[in-house]
Parts: C-alpha cells; sequence; structure tokens
C-alpha cells in the first residue's frame, strides 16, 4: 500500500533563509509525487510534481523539491522564505501501477515563518 | 478559466440526517474526485468519478455515495450521519483521469454534524 510520512508537525523559519519542508513515501512500484499547500479556510493549491526525469523538480512561488530515489525522499524547498509562504503543506503519492488518480496524503507540515 | 467549485461553503446537520455536497470541475476537466480532511488531518480519498461511473473507491462504507452529470458536475452524498463525518470535503478535478495527471481541488465544503 502506498503512504506518505511528513516527520515533522512544524518547521519554523526566519523570512530570507532556506525551508525544507520533509517527505518520505512507500509505495509498491514507481512514485508520483505531489506537493500542495493550503492556506486557512481553503482548498488546496497545487505547488509541484515528480513524474520522471530531472530529480530536481521546480513549481509554483518559487518552490522546488528534489526526488531521491535511494532514500525515498521528496523533501519542498525554497530558496528564500516569505512571511506569505505560511501556511500548512502537504505532501502526496500515486503509485504509478495503480493505474489510477487515488492520492495518498501525508499528515501536513505546518510552515511558520517570522518577520 | 473558472476553477473547481463547490457548494456550500458550511453546512450543519444533526446525527441521522442527510446531506449532499455539489462540485463543478475545473473548465475542460471531465474527472472528478472526492475527499474527506477531519481536523488535523491529510485529505483521505473517498471515490472518483469518470464517464459517470464510480471509478474507484477509497475505505468509505456505503453511507456515501456519489454521481456524476453529462455536464461533468458531481455530487456526495452522506447517508445516516454521524458525528465523525464532520470534516472538510473537498472536491478535486482532472483530465481523462490519467495517472500522471494533477488533480486541482475545490475551496471545499465544512460539514458539522451535531
Amino acid at each position: 500500500a502506498q503512504s506518505v510520512a511528513q516527520p515533522e508537525d512544524q518547521v519554523n523559519v526566519a523570512e530570507g533563509n532556506p525551508l525544507t519542508v520533509k517527505c518520505t513515501y512507500s509505495v509498491s512500484g514507481n512514485p508520483y509525487l505531489f506537493w500542495y499547500v493550503q492556506y486557512p479556510n481553503r482548498g488546496l493549491q497545487f505547488l509541484l510534481k515528480y513524474i520522471t526525469g530531472d530529480n530536481l523538480v521546480k513549481g509554483s512561488y518559487g518552490f522546488e523539491a528534489e526526488f531521491n530515489k535511494s532514500q525515498t525522499s521528496f523533501h519542498l524547498k525554497k530558496p528564500s522564505a516569505l512571511v506569505s509562504d505560511s501556511a500548512l503543506y502537504f505532501c502526496a503519492v500515486r503509485d504509478m501501477n495503480t493505474g489510477f488518480q487515488k492520492l495518498v496524503f501525508g499528515t501536513g507540515t505546518r510552515l511558520l515563518v517570522s518577520p | 478559466d473558472a476553477g473547481v467549485t463547490q457548494s456550500p461553503t458550511h453546512l450543519i446537520k444533526t446525527r441521522g440526517q442527510q446531506v449532499t455536497l455539489r462540485c463543478s470541475p475545473k473548465s475542460g476537466h471531465d474527472t472528478v474526485s472526492w475527499y474527506q480532511q477531519a481536523l488535523g488531518q491529510g485529505p483521505q480519498f473517498i471515490f472518483q468519478y469518470y464517464e459517470e461511473e464510480e471509478r474507484q473507491r477509497g475505505n468509505f462504507p456505503d453511507r456515501f455515495s456519489g454521481h456524476q452529470f453529462p455536464n461533468y458536475s458531481s455530487e456526495l452524498n452522506v447517508n445516516a450521519l454521524l458525528l465523525g463525518d464532520s470534516a472538510l470535503y473537498l472536491c478535486a478535478s482532472s483530465f481523462r483521469g490519467g495517472v500522471t495527471d494533477t488533480q486541482y481541488f475545490g475551496p471545499g465544503t465544512r460539514l458539522t454534524v451535531l
């Protein structure tokens, strides 16, 4: 069965500093990996996805993520954090071998960027 | 370009009642998935509709049912509501339901069961 782990409930970073939000995954086949962000009282907004190819994926709002197959990780990164990046971030995985679109989400990591 | 829309925004029901939530997919999309997000949790997949049929289902009881209309919009129905059904219900749409496709989410419907 597919699963995703987000080991940190909360990440604190000062504005202007680099940020990393961690995610590890488990699938039986090859993974498709996604990052979404959720602002208060809002739905999920798509940031980026890894399907195949380059291990460094660039997404919206300056975010990028690095796929590491040996460590089964897909960490979200940004070189310089903004206060407006403060939100709840979800990593999700889809098992390519199932042929279906079901996404399995992690429990989320709250990012707090201080001025 | 209209995104995914959901109605209503908020809903309050009592135990045992039935509820219907509605979703209109993003323009050009024909596949709709429903997720339940309990407080403090990540979204959990309920089911997906494509070509007006349920194509995949998560671990939810039969009290949860759905429908997709010819215009690709969808409804989620929950019967015999329980307190534990209180959650944010998210609708996501995509094109063709391909395994590499991105799902785009609506703002959700907040259901409170008293």
